[in-house]
């Protein structure tokens, strides 16, 4: 099955600074990819996704690049704010339409 | 959008009783619907996939008698954990598949606490 790997687990960064979110995956054949991000004890929110006939897409101070030859694909927060505090997740969607997580990143943004 | 909601938010039972979550699909029909375990600072895990009229596919480790899972109608899946013991607390969440455009869509979630 598909297996996705996510890096950093953690990330410390200024306010203002980019953020850098990297996951990997295993799945030849996976064709959609979101991010999540997630409050304690909330439901993942969708903040950006991809799927595999586009290279990068962005959406105001994000962004998510995908290699799909390397399968591997990035997500870009610029201008970071403290409020952009959360954990992030990295998901694959491989066969029968499942999503595979990746391990998650923790993100503080310091004031 | 696509709404999915989950009851119970939260929920606190005693060691060896059964709990039961639902998810609802309030306004489409979801004939799949994926059930995610969540342990505390980890990722989500998928456990089983329930599907309308049919049995559910559970993930290769989790066991079938103890989570129960029923996908009642198009509109109705639930999660049963029986006999359960403090190493089964957790946030639990279920989603539904990605329809068109739109991504999935997750329930609220259930932090259960077994005492």
């Amino acid at each position: 099955g598909e297996n996705v790997e996510q890096h950093p687990s953690t990330l410390s960064v200024q306010e203002g600074d980019s953020a850098v979110i990297k996951c990997t995956y295993s799945d030849s054949a996976s064709n959609y990819f979101p991010w999540y991000k997630q409050e304690l004890g909330k439901r993942p929110q969708l903040i950006i996704d991809i799927r595999s006939n586009v290279g990068e897409k962005k959406d105001q101070r994000i962004a998510v690049t995908l290699n799909k030859t390397a399968k591997h694909f990035s997500l870009h927060i610029t201008e970071t704010q403290p409020e952009d505090s959360a954990v992030y997740f990295c998901a694959a969607e491989g066969a029968g339409n499942m999503l595979t997580f990746g391990g998650g990143t923790r993100l503080m943004v310091k004031p | 959008g696509a709404v999915v909601s989950q009851h119970p938010s939260w929920v606190i039972c005693k060691s060896g009783t059964s709990v039961k979550i639902e998810c609802r699909s309030l306004d489409f029909q979801a004939t799949t619907m994926f059930w995610y375990r969540q342990f505390p600072k980890q990722s989500l895990m998928l456990m089983a996939t329930s599907n309308e009229g049919s049995k559910a596919t559970y993930e290769q480790g989790v066991e079938k008698d103890k989570f129960l899972i029923n996908h009642a109608s198009l509109t109705l899946s639930t999660l049963t954990v029986t006999s359960a013991h403090p190493e089964d607390s957790s946030f639990y969440i279920c989603s539904a598949p990605k329809t068109g455009s739109d991504g999935y869509t997750f329930g609220s979630g259930t932090r259960l606490t077994v005492v």
